[in-house]
């Protein structure tokens, strides 16, 4: 089953502008990490964050996590058109039987409008 | 990070018959996992790839429909076994080297099934 849930699950921007994605789960993790798909093709990692640490920076993208709200956040800045794709958050968790894997929300649609 | 190589990248298959994708890596890799995408939805986990054994299947994945081979740390390969116009999908290979590690995805294998 799917863990983490996203919001807003669209969301259309103007080029410039900042573009935030909401991600909660319920259960216990050992990280969260982002990806970003554009349309047909793979998975590109973007930020991992693990349970003990609380906001992580990687150029234009800014991460947040809360594990008391077991919540996180994207936060794309000075949004470009290219950064129109889907992102998803997927938190990593330990379960007994298959051990630790990766569970992925349903993601955010994001357009930035040129 | 590793590089992950897909192949076939896409087919058109005729129902009742089965394809194998092959996930290659080019470097040793802890853990493999293949995933499953549908039209318009999230990342689901089929198995774990385990070298030298069987693999983990998730909830509603079995393996006679889902082989799944992992015979070294750099290769794996899936097999959809009788395939129906319910499985075009997505099929993604992913990799890491351990727990609270980045995953890696391929550019995914696009199926469709007449």
């Amino acid at each position: 089953s799917q863990q983490g849930e996203e919001d807003p699950q669209a969301l259309s921007i103007q080029e410039g502008e900042n573009a935030t994605m909401n991600c909660s789960y319920k259960t216990s993790i050992n990280n969260l990490q982002w990806y970003r798909q554009n349309s047909g093709r793979g998975l590109v990692h973007l930020i991992l964050i693990r349970s003990n640490e609380r906001e992580k920076h990687s150029g234009r993208l800014r991460v947040t996590l809360d594990t008391s709200k077991k919540s996180s956040s994207l936060l794309i800045t000075a949004s470009r058109a290219a950064d129109t794709a889907s992102y998803f958050c997927a938190t990593d968790g330990t379960h007994e039987t298959s051990g630790s894997r990766l569970t992925f929300g349903e993601g955010t649609q994001l357009t930035v409008n040129p | 990070s590793a590089v992950i190589s897909q192949k076939p990248s896409r087919d058109i298959c005729q129902r009742g018959t089965s394809l194998t994708i092959q996930c290659q890596v080019d470097s040793q890799v802890t853990m493999m996992f293949w995933y499953r995408q549908q039209p318009g939805q999230s990342l689901t986990l089929i198995a774990t790839a385990n070298q030298g054994s069987e693999a983990t299947y998730e909830s509603g994945f079995v393996i006679d429909k889902f082989p799944i081979s992992r015979p070294n740390l750099t290769f794996s390969t899936l097999t959809v076994s009788n395939m129906s116009p319910e499985d075009s999908s997505i099929y993604l290979c992913s990799v890491r080297q351990g727990a609270n590690q980045p995953q890696h995805f391929g550019d995914g294998t696009r199926l469709s099934i007449l």
